[in-house]
């Protein structure tokens, strides 16, 4: 199980976001990834093997932890940015994958 | 650029089976070990439904397991995806996904747009 806190994060343009993810048992962090889900669209992948950002996204964006904590940290919100974001393990090669039930930064 | 595009009946009644299919282009699906498919239930979360390989092995969640047939075919460049005897907790947007070619690594870098289906009768 993976665990997605705050629900709703509510945040200004130009301040940072820290969104917690946090595992029931330990994770290979290489095996954690994160995505950013605007409505209407289908998810866009943000950081893979746990600290990896993935092609054309912005270096704002960043991804650390290990364990069973993992964290997704932008460091100065744009517009652009307020979404769901979710993030996604797999506990080990061909077991399933799971994903958080999501974070909803919203512009306060 | 990769684009993936899936495709299958809007409306499916309770008790039939759902068939959806993901056209590949831009690349060949045997580019890649992986394959997901992914669903979201209206209003909620992404849930992972199951992964096929290129060598033809599959893998799902267990809770789906049961009703659940991902397949690959190469000559086509397509992805299936069928679950059977659905109810109306399947009605979902399907999006299939691709696995990052990173190896030890983990995340789907592409995805389709998705394709709502409703069980209803």
């Amino acid at each position: 199980v993976l665990t997605q806190s705050p629900g709703t994060l509510s945040l200004s343009p130009g301040e940072r976001a820290t969104l917690s993810c946090r595992a029931s048992q330990s994770v290979k962090s290489t095996y954690l990834a994160w995505y950013q889900q605007k409505p209407g669209q289908a998810p866009r992948l943000l950081i893979y093997g746990g600290t990896s950002r993935a092609t054309g996204v912005p270096d704002r964006f960043s991804g650390g932890g290990s364990g069973t904590d993992f964290t997704l940290t932008i460091s100065r919100l744009e517009p652009e940015d307020f979404a769901v974001y979710y993030c996604q393990q797999q506990y080990g090669v061909s077991r399933p994958y799971t994903f958080g039930q999501g974070t909803k930064l919203e512009i306060k | 650029q990769v684009q993936l595009q899936e495709s299958g009946p809007g409306l499916v009644k309770p008790s039939e089976t759902l068939s959806l299919t993901c056209a590949v282009t831009g690349g060949s699906v045997s580019d890649i070990n992986w394959w997901s498919w992914v669903r979201q239930s209206p209003g909620k979360g992404l849930e992972w439904i199951g992964e096929v390989s290129r060598s033809g092995s599959a893998n799902y969640d267990p809770s789906l397991r049961s009703r659940v047939t991902i397949s690959m075919d190469i000559s086509k460049n397509l992805l299936s995806l069928k679950l059977t005897s659905v109810t109306a907790a399947d009605t979902a947007v399907y999006y299939c996904a691709r696995h990052v070619a990173v190896p030890t690594t983990r995340g789907f870098d592409f995805w389709g747009p998705g394709t709502l289906v409703t069980a209803s009768s």
